[in-house]
Formats: C-alpha cells, sequence, structure tokens
C-alpha cells in the first residue's frame, strides 16, 4: 500500500545550521506531497506543498522538491532557528483522497 | 487561516468508561472531518472520515462500535471512546479541509486521553 518514510529523530541541530529531513515515498501514481509542522503543544500546520513532478514547494525559508525520480521529498532550510524546533511530517494524499503520514521526526534547535 | 478546535485538550477516565471529544470548524463549515489516531513517536493513523448527516466511514481495522462518531451539524465532529481500556490511551486529532474539494486540511491540536 501506499506509505510515506521519514528518517529518524530527534535531530539536534546547533542556531544557523543547515538543515535536512529525508523523506521518500511508495504509492501509485503522482501523489501530492506536504510538509506539515508540529509546534508544541499545537495542532499540525501545513508547511508546504507540491503537487507535481519537480515542483519546488517553499515556506518559512523552508524547501523540498518533488523528485519522481527517486520518489523523494526531503525538507530543507539553510539556516535554522531556536523556533523552527517541532516535529515535522511528511505526508501524501493517495489515489483514495486520504492523507498517509510519515512517522514524524523531531527537531531540536539550540542557541 | 482556517481554525480547529478539540476539547477536551487532556482527559483521564477509568477503565470501562465512555469518553466523548469535540472537533470544531470554528470559522468555516466542514461537511467532512477526519479522525486520526497518534501514538508516541509514531504516524497519525486515519481513523475515520465522518461525514455531516450520514455514517461515518471507518478504517480497516477500527471498531465503529467503539469509536462512535456523530456529525451533527456543519461545524461539529465528536468521537465517543466507549468502555475505555489503557490501551485506547493515545493522542486523538481531527482535521477538516477547507472545501470539499481541497486537499489542503486543517488540524485540531489534539486531545491526549489516557484511560486509568
Amino acid at each position: 500500500g501506499d506509505s510515506v518514510t521519514q528518517m529518524e529523530g530527534p535531530v539536534t541541530l546547533s542556531e544557523e545550521a543547515f538543515l535536512t529531513i529525508n523523506c521518500t515515498y511508495t504509492a501509485t501514481g503522482y501523489p501530492s506531497l506536504f510538509w506539515y509542522v508540529q509546534y508544541p503543544g499545537e495542532g499540525l500546520q501545513l508547511l508546504l506543498k507540491a503537487t507535481k513532478a519537480d515542483d519546488k514547494g517553499s515556506n518559512k525559508g523552508f524547501e523540498a522538491t518533488y523528485r519522481k525520480e527517486t520518489t523523494s521529498f526531503h525538507l530543507e532550510k539553510g539556516s535554522v532557528q531556536v523556533s523552527d524546533s517541532a516535529v515535522y511530517f511528511c505526508a501524501l494524499i493517495n489515489q483514495g483522497g486520504k492523507l498517509i503520514f510519515g512517522q514524524g521526526t523531531e527537531l531540536s534547535v539550540k542557541p | 487561516g482556517a481554525v480547529v478546535s478539540q476539547h477536551p485538550s487532556r482527559v483521564i477516565c477509568k477503565s470501562g468508561t465512555s469518553v466523548k471529544i469535540e472537533c470544531r470548524s470554528l470559522d468555516f463549515q466542514a461537511t467532512t472531518m477526519f479522525w486520526y489516531r497518534q501514538f508516541p513517536k509514531q504516524s497519525l493513523m486515519l481513523m475515520a472520515t465522518s461525514n455531516e448527516g450520514s455514517k461515518a466511514t471507518y478504517e480497516q481495522g477500527v471498531e465503529k462500535d467503539k469509536f462512535l462518531i456523530n456529525h451533527a451539524s456543519l461545524t461539529l465532529s465528536t468521537l465517543t471512546v466507549t468502555s475505555a481500556h489503557p490501551e485506547d490511551s493515545s493522542f486523538y486529532i481531527c482535521s477538516a479541509p477547507l472545501h470539499a474539494s481541497s486537499y489542503e486540511q486543517y488540524f485540531g491540536p489534539g486531545t491526549r486521553l489516557t484511560v486509568t
């Protein structure tokens, strides 16, 4: 079935470090891909999305490119801040219209 | 942006009792809402799709008699965990799309259920 796999956390970085969180997927067809972020005590928020191959989603300095050939959607940010500390979820919408999530990656940024 | 609320945020109950969790769309109407369950350090698992005015659609392996869903209005869906047991302890999250045809969902902050 359809699935999403993320790198395991927690990921601990110093402020201004470069961030990569890997995400790969398995799905029928060409699903839309998403990154959601969950700040402590809050609900999930959509961070960025890409709906077709080679699309790049971007928001708040984060970027991810839809790579069909490697079935990946890695999240990157050039310089993280303490306020980026959160749990990040990669997800896809499958042909049945359901959101399939990865297991989440906790990011902790130290000053 | 659109806001979805959940109540309560935390609840502790004894084994055998029932607990109701509310999910509300605060500034938009939602004909469909989704209920997820999240275990520690794990992904969100879709439990069921709540449909306003009709029966909920449950995912495989989810007991419909245990997790009762009612979507009585365009802004409110409720999840009732009946005869709760410690293994039902989890984080329950709801979401709703802004429009019926939209893939973008807005999530509630979640409800932490602990069954003792």
